[in-house]
């Protein structure tokens, strides 16, 4: 059972270069998220997607696209990595509607801006 | 504004000891609530979802109850094993969709053999 898979695991980037963390999922869920996690802020929601071909924007949007390819994939893109950027990244899904299901989280993505 | 507050920060107990971990919330228009675990450098695993007509939700050790009146939610872990030892944080969903999580900042426990 995969899950949420998510890529790469890992990642440096210098100032200004651009990446996209790769997202996908295999339970049919048709709500996915991204969110970043910092030591002391907790998880804070950067993009959403509620269904396919459907994106909102979270607490902490600025600075990353998102892309939701189809319903299995949501991708986040750095289009000019800051080092404020430096953070774990984490994909997540689940269905939403009349009876939300449980949230399934990716393992995460390290990414280290120089 | 909803805002999820899990106290204690951290807890150390011994080995078999049953523990119960908190979490508060302020506003009690929640549709559901969720627990999960997460251990050094992975990502989160949920544990248990109670949904808002709910009490409580129970899987092996683990019992989650709510209280959506008081803004309470309590994990309860029997019997803690070192194997327990990890953060735990809940988040409650606050609109229908599940679009809106907020996540608390979790209790991150120590068991001891």
């Amino acid at each position: 059972n995969a899950g949420v898979t998510q890529t790469p695991k890992f990642q440096v980037l210098k100032t200004g270069q651009s990446m996209t963390l790769q997202c996908a999922q295999d339970m049919n869920h048709n709500s996915m998220y991204w969110y970043r996690q910092d030591p002391g802020m907790g998880l804070r929601l950067i993009y959403y997607s509620a269904s396919e071909g459907t994106t909102d924007k979270g607490e902490v949007p600025n600075g990353y696209n998102v892309s939701r390819l189809n319903k299995r994939e949501f991708s986040l893109r750095l289009e000019s990595a800051a080092p404020s950027q430096t953070s774990v990244y984490f994909c997540a899904s689940r269905n939403s509607g009349v009876n939300t299901g449980e949230l399934f989280f990716g393992e995460g993505s390290r990414l280290t801006v120089l | 504004k909803q805002e999820v507050t899990q106290i204690p920060a951290a807890l150390s107990v011994p080995e078999g000891e049953n523990l119960v971990l908190n979490c508060s919330f302020t506003d009690s228009a929640i549709y559901n609530l969720q627990w999960f675990r997460q251990d050094p450098g992975k990502g989160l695993t949920s544990l248990l979802l109670i949904q808002s007509s709910q009490r409580e939700q129970t899987s092996g050790r683990l019992n989650a109850s709510l209280d959506k009146s008081s803004g309470r939610s309590t994990l309860y872990i029997a019997a803690s094993q070192p194997g327990d030892s990890a953060t735990y944080l809940c988040a409650v969903s606050t609109n229908q969709a599940g679009t809106a999580l907020i996540f608390g900042k979790g209790t991150t426990l120590s068991v001891s053999s």
